[in-house]
């Protein structure tokens, strides 16, 4: 079965620090990956997206994603983050029968 | 402005009760999703519908029943068989039920039992 992990539960940043956050998963078939990000007490909202093509792939908000085939990761980052940044995150690959395995997220906790 | 509307924000339900969550979509979208998130966990797929007039259990489908009779609104109905209902439930459309179709997120209800 199709699986994801996420390595961190929390992550703590400086402000304006670099940051990664890491996504792993477990597939035998090609996957569409994906990165959503949850403001507190709000829904979910699409970061960025891999279906095909360049490995890299850009998001909104300024993060960035890289696909990774032969370590099956998709790390999400982002050179410089911000107080607004401070969210959860949530990686996603596609499954059987139309859905998304989630991962369990990861805190992203911004220091001043 | 297009989006999903989930209602009510907090809910508080005795055990034993039946209870309605409320998700509309203005997006004309044809899939909708109905996801549990608990702390320190990712979502989990109660039930999703294709298409009006149909839909399918997710992986933890008991306990909860859904309807689809019109396009843009998929109910919830958390049962009392529902052992462990306290959650923050989600509610999600896509303009079609592939896994490359971006999900659009409502801003969740959250169901406490007392």
């Amino acid at each position: 079965a199709q699986s994801v992990t996420q390595l961190d539960s929390q992550v703590p940043v400086f402000e304006e620090a670099p940051v990664e956050l890491r996504c792993n998963y477990s597939s035998s078939v090609s996957v569409y990956l994906f990165w959503y990000v949850q403001y507190p007490n709000q829904g979910l909202q699409l970061l960025l997206k891999y279906l095909s093509g360049s490995t890299l792939v850009k998001g909104i908000n300024g993060f960035e994603a890289e696909f990774n085939k032969s370590q099956t990761s998709f790390h999400l980052r982002k050179p410089s983050v911000h107080i607004s940044d401070t969210a959860e995150y949530f990686c996603a690959v596609s499954g059987s029968n139309y859905q998304l395995i989630w991962g369990a997220g990861t805190k992203l906790i911004i220091k001043p | 402005d297009g989006g999903i509307t989930q209602s009510p924000k907090y809910l508080f339900r005795k055990e034993g009760q039946n209870v309605t969550l409320s998700c509309e979509q203005n997006l004309n979208h044809d899939a909708m999703y109905w996801y549990r998130q608990d702390p320190g966990q990712g979502l989990r797929l109660i039930y999703y519908s294709q298409i009006v007039n149909d839909f399918q259990k997710g992986d933890i489908a008991e306990g909860y029943s859904v309807s689809r009779e019109k396009k843009e609104s998929f109910p919830l109905t958390v049962t009392s068989a529902q052992k462990n209902p306290t959650a923050f439930y989600l509610c999600a459309s896509s303009i079609g039920a592939r896994a490359y179709n971006e999900q659009f997120f409502g801003p969740g209800t959250r169901l406490t039992v007392l």
